[in-house]
């Protein structure tokens, strides 16, 4: 147990509608992590929070968003959804920027 | 910017040895090494500065060959448990983000 978590765990959703994942960081991590992973991909990087701010992006679709709230627990929201969107969404934390990343157990998005 | 690993896959024994490579075409200022099991989130295993510093974790180490833009892991005497996608990671200097690689992935037979 890495001690991120990350609900729901899974989403079953159909095209054109709007979800929103949520995520909750190791406790004292200060920076939140969110990745995209297609079927036997690898982990596409999509944005990074520290302490409620905008870090750094990544490719990260403009139908997609995401903030970090005050008590550190992050929230991605996906819009528009299309059938290309269904994938594995991990969100990982770490303490400080680029330091050990943790990582919550992902949440598995199926667009129909 | 992404970087790029070798080989994509490796089959072994057990008890063999294993090496996977990570190179950038940019200056990196970090390499980050993490192992997926199927179905499981990403485990950090390591990570490495610039500096050519060599680390290791178990019987699991790894390079950084800061002229070159590479990283090697280094898997010995492999155990199958070590099975599973292993991930580089770099941090390009000047930049912000952890940007992965495609992968290897490592299959260790009995």
């Amino acid at each position: 147990d890495s001690g991120v978590t990350q609900t729901p765990k899974h989403l079953i959703t159909a095209t054109g509608q709007r979800v929103t994942l949520r995520c909750s960081p190791r406790s004292g991590d200060l920076s939140v992590y969110w990745y995209q992973q297609s079927l036997d991909q690898g982990l596409q990087f999509l944005i990074q929070y520290y302490n409620g701010e905008e870090r750094a992006k990544g490719n990260i679709l403009e139908r997609f968003s995401a903030q970090q709230f005050p008590d550190l627990h992050s929230e991605l929201n996906l819009s528009s959804l299309e059938l290309g969107d269904s994938a594995l969404y991990f969100c990982a934390s770490s303490a400080q920027n680029h330091n050990e990343q943790f990582f919550g157990p992902g949440t598995r998005l199926t667009v129909l | 910017q992404q970087p790029v690993q070798s080989p994509q896959a490796v089959i072994l024994r057990e008890g063999e040895d294993a090496v996977i490579n990570c190179s950038s075409s940019k200056a990196l200022y970090s390499v980050h090494w993490y192992r997926q099991k199927h179905g499981e989130a990403p485990v950090f295993l390591m990570i490495l500065l610039k500096g050519g510093e060599q680390k290791g974790h178990e019987k699991i180490s790894a390079s950084f060959n800061e002229k070159k833009q590479q990283s090697s892991l280094y898997l010995t005497a492999s155990q199958l448990s070590y099975s599973g996608t292993y991930f580089c990671g770099t941090v390009i200097q000047g930049a912000q983000k952890l940007v992965f690689g495609q992968g290897t992935r490592l299959t260790i037979n009995p």
